[in-house]
Parts: structure tokens; C-alpha cells; sequence
């Protein structure tokens, strides 16, 4: 079973800042915290990942709150093509990926 | 470089026919991973590989078979396919797991078992 949980759903209007949580409620001092998403059934497409610091990248920015149980990725200024599922996953060197249903994104014109 | 590739797109299959599924990176990547994804599901680790010869079973492993005789290629089998395997197969690759390492994925293999 995922060890994150995310809502189910969100909206968001175009241009407008979309802000998905997730909590690591169970997450340990070496894992990482990423985040996937998947546009309409094709492969899941990498977005970013950090540890400990905020991380911000031409897609996205990833908060991470100071004790590591919650995170918060940010797309800046939503389009209609990030309508997607967006998955978080905590993970360990070494370790599988596991992912759980997601939050599904979307972005209303 | 044309990344994770995966053969073929779609398949239809009989209830007890067999096929196998190919995988190919062109990225060097030690590990390589076999998901299913269902209908409104997450994606569930089927089987994955660490390296050239080496396989493991991941978290739905019953009813395939996996071989990893070259690095670059990854397949995955169906030597009896059910309608319980009805479902939608992802390819991925990376360095060795997590630490920083993103998996990348291919585009997947819609397969229909009757």
C-alpha cells in the first residue's frame, strides 16, 4: 500500500496557481519525496523531487514542511495540459516505487 | 535517444494464449520495471530487475514471468493469460532505485484478455 495520502480531486482555473498536497505521515530521514504525474493514460512523467529543501524546476516548485510529514507541489500558472493524475511517493535508495491513486487535477478554462 | 520503448501498443488476447512483452532502454539504466495499471487504480510493481540476469518479484507477480538476459531489454510473459489480466502495462528504468533517481516510463501496452 502507498504510504502517502492526497485528496482524490481538485479543480483549478487556467492561469491560476495549483497547489496539490500530500502527507508523508510515515516518512523516514532518508527518503525522498517525489511527485509523478500521468495525462490521460500514457506513462507517468517525472516532475521533481527533494529531500529535505524546496526544490523548484521548470515545471513545478516543491515545498517540503520543516518535520517532513507534509508537501505541497505547486504549478506556478496551471494550463488545460496539466489536467493529469499527480502522484507523490515517498522512497529510499534502493527502494520501489510505490503509488497510490493520486490526485487527479483539474484545470477549467 | 528514443528512452524506455515498449512492444507492442495493443494486444488482444484469448483466454490460455501466451505473449510476451518487450521492454527496451537505451539510457544505461541498472534497473528496469514491470507495472499494470487498472481502471482508476494507481500503477502495482509486477516484477522488476537490479541489473543484467538478475529478476525479483514485486507486489502482483502471480501469472507472469519476467527475463533480463541483455541490460537494455526487459520481458515480461504471459504463459496462460486470464481476464484478470486485462490491463494496461508500463515499462520503466532507472539507476539503481530512489536516492534522487526518477524512473522513467515508456508508453505502455493496452492489453485485452477475452
Amino acid at each position: 500500500d502507498a504510504k502517502t495520502t492526497q485528496p482524490p480531486s481538485m479543480d483549478c482555473a487556467e492561469g491560476r496557481a495549483a497547489n496539490l498536497p500530500c502527507n508523508h505521515s510515515t516518512i523516514s530521514g532518508n527518503e525522498y519525496v517525489y511527485w509523478y504525474r500521468q495525462i490521460h493514460s500514457q506513462g507517468p512523467q517525472y516532475i521533481i523531487h527533494g529531500l529535505k529543501n524546496n526544490e523548484t524546476n521548470e515545471m513545478a516548485s516543491l515545498i517540503i514542511t520543516e518535520d517532513r510529514k507534509s508537501s505541497t507541489l505547486i504549478l506556478p500558472h496551471a494550463t488545460l495540459r496539466d489536467t493529469a493524475v499527480y502522484y507523490c511517493i515517498d522512497v529510499t535508495y534502493g527502494q520501489n516505487f510505490v503509488f497510490g491513486p493520486g490526485t487527479r487535477l483539474s484545470v477549467l478554462p | 535517444n528514443a528512452g524506455v520503448t515498449q512492444t507492442p501498443k495493443f494486444r488482444v488476447l484469448k483466454t490460455g494464449q501466451s505473449m510476451t512483452l518487450l521492454c527496451a532502454q537505451d539510457m544505461n539504466h541498472e534497473y528496469m520495471y514491470w507495472y499494470r495499471q487498472d481502471p482508476g487504480m494507481g500503477l502495482r510493481l509486477i516484477h522488476y530487475s537490479v541489473g543484467e540476469g538478475t529478476t525479483a518479484k514485486g507486489e502482483v507477480p502471480d501469472g507472469y514471468n519476467v527475463s533480463r538476459l541483455k541490460k537494455q531489454n526487459f520481458l515480461l510473459g504471459l504463459e496462460s493469460a486470464a481476464p484478470s489480466q486485462t490491463s494496461v502495462y508500463f515499462c520503466a528504468s532507472s539507476y539503481p532505485a530512489g536516492g534522487g533517481n526518477e524512473q522513467f516510463f515508456g508508453p505502455g501496452t493496452r492489453l485485452t484478455v477475452l
